[in-house]
């Protein structure tokens, strides 16, 4: 079975500050794909960055980047100069196949505080 | 791009009853996807399409579940005989068939089933 653990279901940090979420996942695939979701109240999910799992660098977008370590199968997220805009819950999610068929993790509810 | 529409936002209805929803893509998009997503939960895969063909049906769609896209643009979904356990946000999200292209999702149907 494939499976998506976020083990920090809520965390909190001050603007301006950098957060790391966390996420653990589990497949026997060796190819695959790895996605940050971020959902803000009431509004819909958009994608924050995604990974490829053939490629060694990992992933960044302006102020997220992620840490893939793919022996350990973690994949964190991590925001840096935080802003009141990305108070949301974040979810972890992968695919192995070619349709966006995503397993998705429980969520973290990033609260960024004054 | 008017991004994915969902309707109606919200849907009470009495344990029993069928009820149905409506999505519409970003229009150049031939993947539509129905998720599932209740409290506290990340969202779950139930079904795509592509085009007008439903090519996967997650177990989790029982057969009181009902997807359809006749013309490949908008798709239904349909719950019939609903039951207090189908309470839940359903998401709809689009992409294109490059592969792994991101989802864009819409903001969803929430369903409470009394």
């Amino acid at each position: 079975a494939q499976t998506v653990t976020q083990s920090q279901p809520e965390m909190s940090v001050q603007e301006a500050e950098t957060v790391t979420l966390s996420c653990t996942y589990d497949t026997s695939e060796n190819n695959y794909y790895l996605f940050w979701y971020k959902q803000p109240p009431s509004r819909q999910m958009i994608l924050v960055i995604r990974q490829e799992a053939y490629k060694q660098q990992n992933a960044t977008e302006n102020r997220f980047s992620v840490n893939f370590q793919k022996a350990a199968k973690s994949f964190s997220l991590k925001i840096s100069d935080s802003q009141l805009g990305d108070t949301a819950m974040y979810f972890c999610a992968f695919n192995t196949g070619t349709a966006s068929k995503l397993t998705f993790g429980t969520g973290t509810r990033l609260q960024v505080t004054l | 791009d008017t991004g994915v529409s969902q309707n109606p936002r919200h849907k009470i209805t009495k344990r029993g009853q069928n009820v149905t929803f409506r999505c519409d893509p970003i229009s150049e998009h031939n993947r539509l996807y129905w998720y599932r997503q209740t409290l506290g939960q990340g969202p779950e895969f139930l079904t795509y399409f592509q085009n007008e063909a439903q090519l996967e049906k997650s177990r989790l769609l029982s057969d009181r579940f009902s997807a359809e896209r006749p013309k490949g643009s908008f798709s239904t979904l349909e719950i019939q005989r609903t039951e207090q356990g189908d309470s839940a946000m359903y998401l709809c999200a689009s992409n294109p068939e490059t592969h792994n292209s991101p989802l864009h999702f819409g903001n969803g149907t929430r369903l409470t089933v009394t």
